[in-house]
């Protein structure tokens, strides 16, 4: 089955610099590659998500890259905010059974 | 958006009960509904797939007569927790897939005492 790896599990930031952290992924069949953003006592939010298809998305602050090949991926968020802390997750599909995998989470601080 | 409402948010129950949750998926037809188990600072642990009119899916490790799960239309799932003890206690959260992905509800806090 999918196995997905996530780095780092804490990160702290200063308010205004960039965040990235990265996933790996086993199983090249993968084709969706969603990120999450969970607050406390919250279901998860999609943030933004790609697809196999396309090497990179960006929607305002927040951008993914995918790198196949290598199987990983990697969330970037730029000019961060306080209300940027919380924990994220990025997630693989599996071609079969249509479940998705989870990294372990990262916990974001922005320092104001 | 895609939106997933589930109910209780939170649930307190005692040793011994039972306890349903819902999920439903308000403006879409879910082809396929999930139910996660999430432990404090851990990551979501898939506990069963289920989709309409069939027999779920649990994962390995999961007892199918612990946590029975009902998806009676392809805009409702329920979980229930039967005969509930302590360490069932745990922040559930379901999901429902369409086309388009995966759209999460808000999650239920159970607390067995």
């Amino acid at each position: 089955g999918e196995n997905v790896e996530q780095h780092p599990s804490t990160l702290s930031v200063q308010e205004g610099d960039s965040a990235v952290i990265k996933c790996t992924y086993s199983d090249s069949a993968s084709n969706y590659f969603p990120w999450y953003k969970q607050e406390l006592g919250k279901g998860p939010q999609l943030i933004i998500d790609i697809r196999s298809n396309v090497g990179e998305k960006k929607d305002q602050r927040i951008a993914v890259t995918l790198n196949k090949t290598a199987k990983h991926f990697s969330l970037h968020i730029t000019e961060t905010q306080p209300e940027d802390s919380a924990v994220y997750f990025c997630a693989a599909n599996q071609a079969a059974g249509n479940k998705l995998t989870f990294g372990g989470g990262t916990r974001v601080l922005v320092k104001p | 958006g895609a939106v997933v409402s589930q109910h209780p948010s939170r649930v307190i129950c005692k040793s011994g009960t039972s306890v349903k949750i819902e999920c439903r998926s308000l403006d879409f037809q879910a082809t396929t509904m999930f139910w996660y188990r999430q432990f404090p600072k851990q990551s979501l642990m898939l506990m069963a797939t289920s989709n309409e009119g069939s027999k779920a899916t649990y994962e390995q490790g999961v007892e199918k007569d612990k946590f029975l799960i009902n998806h009676a239309s392809l805009t409702l799932s329920t979980l229930t927790v039967t005969s509930a003890h302590p360490e069932d206690s745990s922040f559930y959260i379901c999901s429902a897939s369409d086309f388009y992905g995966y759209t999460f509800g808000s999650g239920t806090r159970l607390t067995v005492v």
